[in-house]
């Protein structure tokens, strides 16, 4: 079955940067894009990106275009986001999701979620 | 960037009632195959999201019919013809039309 497994909580200073993995699983790993969405405290779900993991092309929301990097290894089927710069405001929870079997990219599987704490 | 309103924030339901949640988009949501790109999750308390409603009407696998999803352009809604425990968390919609997609402010069902 399809299954999207992400590294586990961080804690990181302000500057500092974090990377979160997201392992894929059950699907072909290169077909499908794969797109992370943040939830800080008391905020709504924010997308911040999709990378298209056959070839690495990535698309950022505008957002974080200067921050954030997806990357991939295909031998692992595994995919990255690294954020940069890291400040109190990116406390939140971060997922990994795709749009596998709908249309009108809906995404319908999910990580498990990735806490990622910014705190001095 | 389109800009998703919810409303209610806060939905209290006695069970075997029905619930309606609406959503509004700053821009129409109607793609051109004619599927409007606008999709329905709920979030149990300390879960990832799950799809219920994808294109404004479709349910997802294995979504309970009392799950309903309607609407199109820029106005939608959610509807639950009978609620029961199992739905407590929050629904968000999310547009996926154009990047960057944008969700809603969430609407918190519980129960009375």
């Amino acid at each position: 079955q399809v299954q999207l497994v992400q590294s586990g909580a961080e804690m990181k200073k302000p500057g500092a940067s974090v990377q979160v993995s997201c392992k894929a699983s059950g699907y072909t790993f290169t077909s499908h894009s794969l797109h992370w969405v943040r939830q800080a405290p008391g905020q709504r779900l924010e997308w911040m990106g999709a990378i298209n993991p056959g070839n690495g092309n990535s698309k950022y929301s505008q957002k974080f275009q200067d921050r954030v990097t997806f990357t991939r290894d295909t031998s692992a089927n595994t995919v990255f986001m690294e954020l940069r710069s890291l400040r109190s405001e990116d406390t939140a929870v971060y997922f990994c999701t795709n749009p596998l079997s709908f249309g009108g990219n809906a995404f319908d599987y999910w990580g498990q979620g990735t806490q990622v704490t910014v705190s001095s | 960037d389109i800009v998703m309103t919810q409303s209610p924030v806060s939905l209290p339901v006695t069970p075997g009632e029905p619930a309606s949640i609406s959503c509004r988009s700053s821009q129409s949501l109607l793609h051109g195959n004619g599927y409007n790109y606008l999709h329905w999750y709920l979030q149990k308390p300390g879960r990832s999201p799950q799809l219920l409603i994808h294109l404004g009407s479709i349910r997802a696998s294995g979504v309970p019919d009392r799950f309903s999803g309607s609407g199109s352009g820029t106005d939608f809604t959610l509807r639950i013809s009978r609620v029961v425990a199992e739905d407590v968390g929050v629904y968000h919609c999310m547009q996926a039309l154009q990047t960057p997609y944008t969700f809603g402010q969430g609407t918190r069902l519980e129960i009375k």
